[in-house]
């Protein structure tokens, strides 16, 4: 079955950097396009990156581009989101998700990030 | 930066009909905006029910089906059970990197 794990968030300083990471399984990692989509608490969620099945191509939304970078590791089947000069408005829980034609199928659980001094 | 709109709230009885719409500040929602309709429960991660305006992955439940109406999306839920109770989002892409969720849509089932 479809298994989408999430890691590596924490709390962190403003300013500091951060790497998810999501481990996938149970389809052709490699040939999937993967989006990351983040959700501040109490609020609605926000699309943050797309990646392509090659790591080749990027697309991020305008309030994380040049602050996160998204890339994968295909003979990992792992996917991540570098998040640097980070600031209490990207608090949030961090999901990856599959796509599948501009929408998702597949979500994670979801990993949360906490900007705060 | 277009916004998108959903009802705030929405309240069905058992077994009836409920229409939730998506519009987009910048004009009509069309079927190139791909619309995505997501369900989430309290404390849960979002689950994905309608892609591409119309499609249904194989969780869906039958009774969820997705469109165009009057020039917004539309997810309509006929025959409601309290299982539907949740926060429903849709999302529109407009561009690869411009891709933008309405601010959701509760759901009462009462």
């Amino acid at each position: 079955q479809v298994q989408l794990v999430e890691s590596g968030g924490g709390v962190v300083q403003p300013g500091g950097s951060l790497r998810l990471s999501c481990a996938a399984s149970g389809f052709a990692f490699s040939s999937s396009n993967m989006h990351w989509v983040r959700q501040p608490p109490g609020k609605g969620p926000e699309w943050v990156t797309i990646i392509g099945p090659d790591g080749n191509a990027q697309h991020y939304a305008d309030s994380v581009k040049g602050k996160f970078t998204v890339s994968r590791d295909n003979s990992k089947n792992t996917l991540y989101l570098q998040m640097n000069s980070l600031r209490p408005e990207d608090t949030a829980v961090y999901y990856c998700a599959k796509d599948i034609a501009w929408g998702f199928d597949y979500w994670g659980r979801g990993t949360l990030v906490t900007v705060s001094s | 930066q277009a916004v998108v709109t959903q009802e705030p709230s929405l309240t069905v009885s058992p077994g009836g009909t409920v229409t939730l719409t998506c519009g987009s500040s910048s004009g009509a929602v069309t079927s190139g905006h791909h619309p995505c309709w997501l369900q989430q429960r309290p404390g849960q991660a979002p689950r994905t029910l309608i892609y591409d305006t119309t499609n249904k992955h194989s969780w869906t439940p039958a009774r969820f089906s997705g469109s165009l109406l009057g020039g917004r999306a539309a997810l309509t839920l006929s025959g409601a059970q309290p299982e539907d109770e949740a926060e429903y989002y849709c999302l529109l892409s407009y561009t690869l990197d411009r891709r933008v969720f309405g601010g959701g849509t509760k759901v009462t089932v009462l």
